[in-house]
C-alpha cells in the first residue's frame, strides 16, 4: 500500500533563510505521481508542483525547488531565502497508476517564517 | 465562479443529526473527490466521481457517510446519524481529466463540528 512520510511536523526559521522540507513515500507502482500542496490558514490547499515517477529531473520555480530521488524513494522541497508569506502547511501527497486517481498525503509539515 | 466553493464554510450540529456538505467543482471539471481532514494531519481520501459515476468509495468509514452527483457537476456529502467522531473539514476537490496524474484543485473545505 502506499504511504507518504513527512517527518518533519513543524519548523521555524527566520525571513530570508533557506528551509529543506522532506518527504519520503513507499509505493509498489512503477508509475506514480508525487505532488506538492501549500495549505495557508484559509484552509484551501493549493497545487505547487507535480512529478512523475519516470522524470528525476530537478525542478525550480522562483524560490522553489524540489529534489526528486528514486534511489531514495524521496522528494524534497526547498524554498530560498523564505518570507513570512510563505508561513503555511505544506503537504506531500501520492498517486498510483494502479491505485486510482485518489491522492494518498503525508501528515504535513507547518512552515513558521519570522520576521 | 473561479474555483472549487463548498458550503457551508462552517457546519455545528448535534450528535444524532443528519448533515448534507455541498460542493461546486470548476465548471468543466470531469473528476470530482471528497477528503476528510482531521486536526494537524493530513487529508484522507474518502471517495470520487467521474462525471455522475461514483467510481470509488473505498475511504468512506461507515455507511452513514453518502455522497452523490447526479448531474455530473454539484456534489452532496451526507452525513447520517452524526457522531463526534466525524468532526474534522471535509474538503472537496476536482481536477479537468480523469487520471492519477492530474492535479486536483481543492475548495476551502467546511469545517464540521459535532457536539
Amino acid at each position: 500500500a502506499q504511504k507518504v512520510t513527512q517527518a518533519q511536523t513543524e519548523i521555524s526559521v527566520v525571513e530570508k533563510e533557506d528551509v529543506t522540507l522532506d518527504c519520503v513515500y513507499e509505493t509498489r507502482d512503477t508509475t506514480y505521481y508525487l505532488f506538492w500542496y501549500k495549505q495557508p490558514p484559509s484552509g484551501e490547499l493549493v497545487f505547487l508542483i507535480r512529478r512523475n515517477s519516470f522524470d528525476e529531473q530537478n525542478e525550480i520555480s522562483g524560490r522553489y525547488s524540489w529534489n526528486f530521488q528514486k534511489s531514495t524513494s524521496s522528494f524534497n522541497f526547498t524554498i530560498t531565502a523564505s518570507q513570512v508569506v510563505d508561513s503555511a502547511v505544506y503537504f506531500c501527497a501520492l498517486s498510483e497508476a494502479r491505485a486510482g486517481n485518489m491522492l494518498t498525503f503525508g501528515g504535513g509539515t507547518r512552515l513558521m517564517v519570522k520576521p | 465562479g473561479a474555483g472549487v466553493s463548498q458550503s457551508p464554510r462552517y457546519k455545528v450540529a448535534k450528535r444524532g443529526q443528519d448533515v448534507a456538505l455541498r460542493c461546486d467543482p470548476i465548471s468543466g471539471h470531469v473528476s470530482l473527490f471528497w477528503y476528510q481532514q482531521a486536526l494537524g494531519q493530513g487529508p484522507e481520501f474518502l471517495t470520487y466521481f467521474q462525471n455522475e459515476a461514483q467510481l470509488d468509495k473505498s475511504g468512506l468509514p461507515s455507511d452513514r457517510f453518502f455522497a452523490e452527483r447526479p448531474e455530473g457537476s454539484v456534489s452532496t456529502l451526507k452525513i447520517q446519524r452524526t457522531q463526534q467522531e466525524d468532526s474534522a473539514v471535509y474538503l472537496c476537490a476536482s481536477s479537468l481529466f480523469q487520471g492519477p496524474s492530474q492535479p486536483q484543485h481543492f475548495g476551502d473545505g467546511t469545517r464540521l463540528s459535532i457536539l
